[in-house]
């Protein structure tokens, strides 16, 4: 079965903080993964996306990296500001036809002045 | 508008009665999906829409959820019976094609926030 678990499920720090995300998946085929960004009341919004061959892929302060063998991702975000607070989505996308998509149940960052 | 819309954005209800949720993809998109988010869960799955192929219904969670798609535009999603179950955020995505690949990004709507009393 597709399963994409992510942690913390919840993370509070200190504005200026840097802090990591965690994403492992057992998605197969893999196809790509996707970070998405979801403020309180929108919609989700892609950060970033990697394939299998790509380790590494920077928004900013947002950087992901992805270890296609042990089947994990993780996003890494630097210097925090008050704006970063939301919750961050892990999807993995495989190559069977039909609805492809795997969501993560999400990881919510609170950032404090 | 340039991105998806939603409507309406909140929508509170009674057990038993019927609600009409609407979704406007951005033009062009031929994909358009459904999901639901309940309170600090992550996001199911319902249905999507591809061009003009019969839709996948296997997310639908029960005969009381159904939608449709209107000349490949516009889609709306319908709860019959509504349960408080049902309260949730729903939300809508389009793409250029069947999603999840590298240039078929998904782009959400901010979604309809149901309430069943």
């Amino acid at each position: 079965k597709n399963q994409v678990e992510q942690s913390p499920q919840s993370l509070i720090i200190l504005e200026g903080k840097n802090c990591t995300l965690q994403c492992n998946y057992t998605v197969s085929p893999f196809s790509n993964l996707r970070w998405y960004k979801q403020d309180t009341g929108r919609g989700p919004v892609s950060l970033t996306i990697m394939t299998f061959s790509e380790n590494t892929k920077s928004n900013g302060r947002y950087t992901a990296t992805l270890d296609a063998d042990t089947k994990q991702s993780s996003l890494h975000i630097t210097a925090s500001q008050l704006s970063d607070s939301a919750s961050y989505i892990c999807v993995v996308t495989n190559n069977n036809a039909g609805n492809m998509l795997t969501f993560g149940g999400g990881t919510r960052l609170m950032v404090k002045p | 508008g340039a991105g998806v819309s939603q409507s309406p954005s909140n929508k509170v209800t009674e057990k038993g009665k019927d609600v009409e949720l609407r979704c406007d993809p951005i033009s062009g998109h031929t994909a358009l999906y459904w999901y639901r988010q309940s309170l600090g869960q992550g996001l199911e799955f319902l249905i999507y829409f591809q061009g003009n192929s019969a839709p996948d219904k296997s997310g639908l969670p029960s005969d009381r959820f159904s939608a449709e798609r209107t000349g490949g535009s516009v889609s709306t999603l319908t709860i019959q019976r509504t349960q408080q179950e049902d309260s949730a955020v729903y939300l809508c995505a389009s793409s250029k094609g069947l999603a999840g690949g590298l240039n078929n990004e998904q782009f959400f709507g901010p979604g309809t926030r149901l309430t069943v009393l």
